[in-house]
């Protein structure tokens, strides 16, 4: 049982630059998150998905697109990449409120 | 707006040292609060969920209590193995399931 599988795990881009990031999920969870992680920050929610084919706006989601075509992936693209999202992105599951997330291990993105 | 502080931001402990971290929130309508542990290089690991004041959860070393403004996770004797990033993070109202976190508590146990 893999849990949450996140796509690729480094990456390096130049200013400017598109990505997706591709968080998989084996355990047939509803709910779906991106978040990122900066030092002294915590977590912060990016966007989010409450079920397949749905998608909504998180805390910081500027510079940032999602898709849920399939409920068990939800995909995070940058555009046109910028040095402030240099950061570690974390995809999280979970059933449904007041449940525990599950995370993913991570993705370690550096824009020069 | 929903915010959640941790304090201290690091802790130094000797192995057999017990002490106590703190997690303080602000939040309309509390859904529940989590503290999930991260050790370096890895996604969040999940700990425990505390739904209403008063609730106490424990797990081998580890023990959570929840108040009206606030959660502490007391550890007893701890272990090098303990040494990890701590993080508490709320549910409010909504049903989205949407996490606020607070900036973590870096541990470090020594031998």
């Amino acid at each position: 049982n893999a849990g949450v599988t996140q796509t690729p795990k480094f990456r390096v881009l130049k200013t400017g630059q598109s990505m997706t990031l591709l968080c998989a999920q084996d355990m047939n969870h509803e709910y779906m998150y991106w978040y990122r992680q900066d030092p002294g920050m915590g977590l912060r929610l990016i966007h989010y998905s409450v079920g397949e084919g749905t998608t909504a706006k998180g805390e910081v989601p500027d510079g940032y697109n999602v898709s849920r075509l399939k409920k068990q992936n939800f995909l995070l693209g940058l555009e046109s990449a910028a040095p402030s999202q240099t950061s570690v992105y974390f995809c999280a599951s979970m059933t449904g409120p007041d449940t525990e997330a599950f995370f993913g291990q991570g993705t370690r993105l550096t824009v020069v | 707006e929903d915010q959640v502080t941790q304090s201290p931001e690091a802790l130094r402990l000797q192995e057999g040292e017990s002490s106590s971290l703190n997690c303080s929130y602000t939040v309309s309508g509390l859904r529940g609060l989590f503290w999930y542990r991260q050790d370096p290089g890895k996604g969040p690991e999940f700990l425990f969920t505390l739904y209403s004041a008063g609730e106490e959860k424990e797990k081998e070393r580890l023990k959570a209590t929840l108040t009206k403004k606030e959660s502490f996770l007391h550890i007893t004797a701890p272990k090098p193995e303990d040494s990890a990033t701590y993080l508490c993070a709320v549910q409010g109202s909504s049903n989205t399931g949407k996490l606020i976190f607070g900036q973590g508590t870096t541990l470090q146990v020594k031998p």
